[in-house]
């Protein structure tokens, strides 16, 4: 069946570099997407990806794409505070994407 | 425009009360989903809703359900509650057609609290 897995927490100092990877099953996506959940709210897409890309790049984030591996990853470059929050990985087929279960990024000084 | 306003924000009930939240999505979109949000389990997919009628649907018990008004407005039901159910309810809304992104827009969810 569909999976999606993340590792659950990242703790990062900052204005580091922060990557946060996730695994997939599904060949057939079409899109696989990053969505940022802030604490009290919904989720927001910060950045998706068409599968027949390895790579794009949106000022600060950079998505990768391994479809051998389907292994996705998000890299957050100098990481600020405000960057904290739970970021989901998605793969999307049909109409119904199939969620991780969301990567909790802790910023730190 | 607006996004997708979700109500009530918080609600408090007790076991075997029933319970029941409404979405209304962005205008112009006609697909609404719902999922359910723990600690525990994470985003589970609960049902889908396009022009009226359920077009998917998670692994809930039958005391989920749903239903979405010709205005595209959602409403889903839980009946019976149990303590279990406490939870962040989340709506999205989407477009649903052919060769856009299936980018979900959420409203800030209802969470539901069960005593």
């Amino acid at each position: 069946g569909e999976d999606v897995e993340q590792s659950l927490f990242l703790s990062v100092r900052e204005g580091d570099s922060s990557v946060i990877n996730c695994t997939y099953t599904d060949s057939s996506s079409t899109y696989l997407y990053w969505y940022k959940q802030e604490p009290g709210a919904g989720l927001q897409l910060l950045t998706y990806i068409f599968s027949n890309m390895d790579m794009k790049q949106d000022q600060r984030l950079t998505v990768l794409l391994n479809k051998k591996d389907k292994h996705l990853s998000l890299r957050i470059a100098d990481t600020q505070t405000g960057d904290s929050a739970i970021y989901f990985c998605a793969e999307g087929g049909s109409y119904i994407p199939t969620f991780g279960r969301g990567t909790s990024l802790i910023v730190h000084p | 425009k607006a996004g997708v306003t979700q109500t009530p924000r918080y609600l408090i009930k007790t076991r075997g009360q029933q319970v029941t939240l409404s979405c209304s999505p962005i205008s112009g979109h006609r697909s609404v989903s719902w999922y359910q949000q723990t600690p525990g389990q994470g985003l589970q997919f609960l049902f889908e809703y396009f022009s009226e009628t359920q077009r998917n649907k998670g692994n809930f018990p039958g005391r989920f359900s749903g239903r979405q008004f010709s205005n595209s407005r959602s409403e889903m039901n839980v009946s019976t509650l149990e303590l279990g159910d406490s939870a962040l309810y989340l709506c999205a809304s989407s477009r649903r057609t052919g060769g856009n992104t299936g980018e979900l827009f959420f409203g800030e969810g209802s969470r539901l609290t069960v005593l």
